[in-house]
């Protein structure tokens, strides 16, 4: 149980343009997911809260119109980038919590973008 | 300060022995750990948590709380090369359902 996926694994796109990385949760509901960034060689660093329903809550310095979070149904959450700089090339990963009251965090696989 | 403290190594142990991980966090009130193994290029997979004072173990692998000190560890037992990866620790703080993890510890067993 507790599987995220997340798609696209990669992708590559012209400075400029947005692009769209989905989160699924496939064999549990998520109430609540979580987006992160992670640079080479350095640790985890959350972006944004993602609730079912409601509007993503960010961390501070994340632009929250450069970064669209999404979250329309318990098994999907959408990150978008827009207007992506080649300093936005990163590791994005989401994960979700079960929500059955315990605080681990299930993670997707990861989207490794690349802003050329 | 930061709010979770881990020593970055690497931390280089034969196969065989034990490879043992410490981390330290700030907020005395946290109540949920967690240790998650992160592969080069890969995201993070949850291997341990712990909620209560002392020892919890599952095959391998030994977390230890201890909330006095506020600091938890991850012992693994019969290093293999297959367990070269960073580890990461995590500890909930109480705000909501996010966790501050720490910068990880790189782990290399040698065959």
């Amino acid at each position: 149980g507790a599987v995220v996926s997340q798609h696209p694994s990669r992708v590559i796109c012209k400075s400029g343009t947005s692009v769209k990385i989905e989160c699924r949760s496939l064999d549990f509901q998520a109430t609540t997911m979580f987006w992160y960034r992670q640079f080479p060689k350095k640790s985890l660093m959350l972006m944004a809260t993602s609730n079912e329903g409601s509007k993503a809550t960010y961390e501070q310095g994340v632009e929250k119109d450069k970064f669209l979070i999404n979250h329309a149904s318990l098994t999907l959450s959408t990150l978008t980038v827009t207007s992506a700089h080649p300093e936005d090339s990163s590791f994005y990963i989401c994960s979700a919590n079960l929500g059955t009251g315990g605080y681990e965090q299930y993670f997707g696989p990861g989207t490794r973008l690349t802003v050329t | 300060q930061k709010e979770v403290e881990q020593n970055s190594g690497p931390l280089s142990v034969p196969e065989g022995a034990i490879a043992s991980l410490n981390c330290t966090y700030s907020d005395r009130g946290s109540q949920s750990f967690f240790w998650y193994r992160q592969y080069s290029g890969k995201s993070p997979e949850l291997i341990m948590f712990i909620y209560s004072n002392g020892d919890k173990e599952d095959g391998r692998f030994t977390a230890q709380l201890n909330k006095a000190s506020q600091y938890v560890s991850l012992l693994i037992r019969d290093s293999q090369p297959s367990d070269s990866a960073t580890y990461l620790c995590a500890v909930n703080m109480g705000n909501d359902y996010k966790l501050s993890f720490g910068a990880g510890t790189t782990v290399t067993v040698r065959a």
